[in-house]
């Protein structure tokens, strides 16, 4: 079956770069997206398709990718960037959807 | 502007079944998806399916398979969610989400409800 890994956590001082990673054979084929969850808070969409980002989104936040492994990058991390990051994708079959297991970010 | 609208938390025995809606608006109903999201205390989103108002089609994750139905009605661009044989696991905040696709490779969750939480207790 698919899968998607995520690091559980990922930390960074405030101002510094991070990258968090989503690994998985359906990024091979299929893009993968990136939601941000605050805590008591829905899922937010920060990063769709190969890089872009929905409005209201600031741009030190981008999405790239190598092989079978899609990255969220924050360059000039921020208090409010402190969150859960989720990836997800189609899964192989197509038909349906599968979530990383999630990466806590801290900024420090 | 686009929203989804859910209903209220609930509080269900063992073995009951539960009904979420998902109301939309701001949108056309029938263009897009709409998915179902879960997320039991302190932990992660779980995918448990999709269903699409215009094809009628539905997917399901396997996990919930027999025990979930995605249903809607187009005249009050609202989606439900059925979840039957409830267990204290399916404690959880449980999402609508609208289902975009740009293509066929890419497909992304672009708005979300507030979240319904569930809570199965005796």
């Amino acid at each position: 079956s698919s899968e998607l890994t995520q690091d559980p956590a990922v930390s960074v001082a405030l101002g510094q770069t991070v990258r968090i990673t989503c690994q998985g054979d359906s990024l091979r084929r299929y893009y993968a997206s990136w939601y941000q969850q605050k805590p008591g808070q829905a899922p937010v969409l920060v990063i769709y398709g190969e890089n872009s980002r929905p409005s209201g989104i600031p741009d030190r936040i981008s999405g790239s990718y190598s092989g079978n492994t899609a990255s969220l990058t924050i360059t000039g991390a921020q208090a409010e960037d402190e969150a859960d990051y989720y990836c997800n994708s189609r899964d192989n079959s197509g038909n349906h959807v599968i979530f990383g297991g999630g990466t806590k970010l801290t900024v420090l | 502007q686009v929203q989804l609208v859910q209903s209220g938390a609930e509080v269900k025995k063992p073995g009951a079944s539960v009904k979420v809606s998902c109301k939309a608006s701001g949108y056309t109903f029938t263009n897009y998806d709409i998915n179902w999201v879960r997320q039991a205390t302190g932990q992660g989103l779980e995918w448990m399916g999709w269903m699409n108002p215009n094809s009628g089609n539905t997917g399901y994750a396997e996990k919930f398979q027999g025990r979930v139905t995605m249903t809607w009605n187009t005249s009050i661009s609202t989606a439900y969610m059925d979840l039957s044989s409830l267990r204290s696991e399916d404690t959880a905040v449980y999402y609508c989400t609208r289902g975009h696709s740009s293509g066929y490779y890419i497909y992304y969750f672009d708005y979300w409800g507030l979240g319904t939480l569930v809570t199965v207790s005796s």
